[in-house]
């Protein structure tokens, strides 16, 4: 069946880095954009970046442009997400989401997050 | 960039009840709006796209509408199980900004 597992969440001082990772299965990865959604404890969603079916195209929200970085491997199914210069407001539980088309739409798949928590 | 507001931002209503959710954007986005339904403790999910589609699997009770800037969701009959936060999410270019979200329980 069709699956999104993430990994790396964990406890972080502020300004410090964290790399999260998504693992997918049961579809055809390399042919679907992928999302990074982020909900702080009970706040609402927030997008946070998107990656073209290929890798060729990203976007970001104003909140982390330029301290995130999204990047995927086809090769090995494979969704991150780089996070530097943290910061307490990250603080979060971060969902990996595919998109249903290969670019930016909506999103037809969630896993079950990895926390984030970024205090000192 | 465009904006998404939710009204209300919460509600209680009786099981069998019609309950209907706006959704507005700032700026006309056609008819790119999905719906999410997001259960206590649980992951988010897909209900509308196209502010009209249902998603596979979804029951019927759920039905979507609008276009250009106004968009409602409504759940015909209110489920116990339909208990949760639905969030709109404009998907006609980035950002793909969510809705506050409204929060639905049982009267």
């Amino acid at each position: 069946q069709v699956q999104l597992v993430e990994s790396g969440g964990g406890v972080v001082q502020p300004g410090r880095s964290l790399r999260l990772s998504c693992a997918a299965s049961g579809f055809t990865f390399s042919s679907f954009g992928m999302h990074w959604v982020r909900q702080a404890p009970g706040k609402g969603l927030e997008w946070v970046a998107v990656i073209l079916y290929d890798g060729s195209i990203k976007y970001y929200a104003d909140s982390v442009k330029g301290r995130f970085t999204i990047s995927r491997d086809n090769s090995k199914d494979t969704l991150s997400l780089q996070m530097n210069s943290l910061r307490p407001e990250d603080t979060a539980l971060y969902y990996c989401a595919k998109d249903a088309m290969y670019n930016w739409n909506y999103m037809d798949v969630w896993g079950k997050g990895t926390a984030v928590i970024v205090s000192s | 960039d465009i904006q998404m507001t939710q009204s209300p931002s919460s509600l209680s209503a009786s099981v069998g009840d019609r309950v209907t959710i706006t959704c507005r954007a700032s700026q006309g986005i056609n008819n790119y709006l999905a719906w999410y339904q997001q259960k206590p403790g649980r992951v988010p999910k897909l209900l509308i796209y196209a502010a009209s589609t249902l998603q596979s699997g979804v029951p019927s009770r759920f039905s979507g509408s609008g276009s250009g800037t106004d968009f409602t969701l409504t759940i015909s009959s209110l489920q116990p199980e339909d208990v949760a936060t639905y969030y709109c999410q404009k998907h006609n270019s980035v950002p793909l900004t969510f809705g506050g979200g409204t929060k639905v329980e049982i009267k």
